[in-house]
């Protein structure tokens, strides 16, 4: 299985500040079709998870644009330019490259 | 418009059978994934399986081959998470979602709850 690893597992931040989530995988999910099955969802709480990134940086329908997803082959970065109030929630890093799926173990955004 | 509505919440005793539903409607049910998801009380995303509507193809993650069993009805576009034998550790949120292959999951129910307790 390939496991992904998200760093920190908390992160309280000041309304207009930027934040950034790291997730590794155990193997390089560039497949060889050229590309990399990376996802961010969000889950906003007491909601189902919605997806905000696919294949590393490309922005989901209605995904504000203070959202940018970056990174190769085991390593990705998921930036908030300015967090707001409505982007609290757990973010989870997942990676699709096999016939198995898996999740981080998501990060806890609070705002301060 | 496209939506999964899921069938509602369950409480069941320790070895008891159960089957949760997930009915998709507004797309091509056959021509998209669903994926279910697990969410244990206070605890994160795990991707159980999916399964493929068009030819009932169907993946399982390790940690749940052997202990739900995944399956489809494309004729009423609802897909299925059973278990044959429930535990107290099955108690949890489950979501399904709307999936093209890779992971992109675009699309979610609002969840089954299943609560196991004797």
């Amino acid at each position: 299985d390939i496991v992904m690893t998200q760093t920190p597992l908390s992160l309280s931040v000041t309304p207009g500040q930027p934040a950034s989530i790291s997730c590794k995988s155990s193997q390089s999910l560039l497949h060889s079709d050229g590309k990399t099955y990376l996802y961010w969802y969000l889950q906003k709480p007491g909601q189902s998870p919605q997806l905000l990134i696919y294949e590393v940086s490309s922005r989901f329908s209605g995904v504000p644009d203070r959202f940018s997803g970056s990174g190769s082959g085991t390593d990705f970065t998921l930036k908030i330019s300015r967090v707001e109030a409505e982007d609290v929630g757990v973010y989870y890093c997942m990676q699709g490259i096999h016939l198995t799926w898996t999740f981080g173990q998501g990060t806890k955004v609070e705002i301060k | 418009e496209v939506q999964l509505v899921q069938s509602g919440a369950e409480v069941k005793k320790p070895g008891e059978s159960l089957k949760i539903s997930c009915k998709g409607s507004g797309y091509s049910f056959t021509s998209y994934w669903i994926g279910w998801v697990r969410q244990m009380p206070g605890k994160g995303l795990e991707w159980t399986g999916s399964i493929y509507p068009g030819d009932s193809d169907t993946r399982y993650s390790p940690s749940f081959q052997g202990q739900v069993t995944i399956s489809a009805d494309k004729s009423i576009s609802t897909a299925y998470l059973q278990w044959n034998s429930l535990k107290a550790s099955d108690t949890a949120m489950y979501y399904c979602a709307r999936a093209l292959g890779g992971g992109y999951m675009d699309v979610w129910g609002k969840g089954t709850t299943v609560t196991v307790s004797s």
